[in-house]
């Protein structure tokens, strides 16, 4: 199993700002996954973040907008960049040890 | 045509019913399945991976149907407690990416 800690819980941000999220494991993985869950909408992935490498991105996620960190293999971080209303969602981190195991989720909303 | 499609619910049963829940996949090559729960406001957790022989966990039992692609939830003696929405979860390869279903709402009643 995986103990994931993910932060900030919530937040409420200007529109043009930049936030970051953090996710810490409690063990070493070697991908981490980011996701999106908008209001009512199933979860969407934005990328995997490998240690040592670029992340991969996928349709409609630019790196330019959710630029990923993965420092080491208990830790990664997704900002979410110049910040406009239609990114209120939830974002989530999740590592794969046998099964998927998320993060307790930000719930982000653009003022 | 969505990669995961689900019963759109909300499925409003009483107390003690019995519910099924279907999903259907389009990637005939997808490599194992999974039906997860989602607390409102709370992060998705593993319910029950599902199985080609179908499998059988407490009130709950998972179908799949590969030639069909066609995988079911059902829920005996459906709880207040079962009161979510039910992720049906398709993983295409080994790559552990996940692809989720929009979900299904199920609303037990007394």
């Amino acid at each position: 199993s995986a103990v994931i800690s993910q932060k900030p819980s919530r937040d409420i941000c200007q529109r043009g700002t930049s936030l970051t999220i953090q996710c810490q494991v409690d063990s070493q993985v070697t991908m981490m996954f980011w996701y999106r869950q908008q209001p009512g909408q199933s979860l969407t992935l934005i990328a995997t973040a490998n240690q040592g490498s670029e992340a991969t991105y996928e349709s409609g996620f630019v790196i330019d907008k959710f630029p990923i960190s993965r420092p080491n293999l208990t830790f990664s971080t997704l900002t979410v960049s110049n910040m406009s209303p239609e990114d209120s969602s939830i974002y989530l981190c999740s590592v794969v040890t046998g099964k998927a195991f998320f993060g307790q989720g930000t719930r982000l909303t653009v003022v | 045509r969505k990669e995961v499609e689900q019963d759109p619910g909300p499925f409003n049963v009483p107390e003690g019913a019995t519910v099924a829940f279907n999903c259907t996949y389009s990637n005939s090559a997808s490599q194992s399945f999974f039906w997860y729960r989602q607390d409102c406001r709370k992060e998705p957790k593993l319910l029950m991976s599902v199985y080609s022989s179908g499998n059988e966990d407490g009130r709950f039992t998972a179908q799949l149907n590969r030639a069909s692609q066609y995988i079911s939830l059902l829920i005996r003696d459906s709880k207040l407690s079962d009161s979510a929405t039910y992720l049906c979860v398709v993983n295409e390869d080994s790559s552990y990416k996940l692809i989720f279903g929009s979900g299904t709402r199920l609303l037990v009643r007394p």
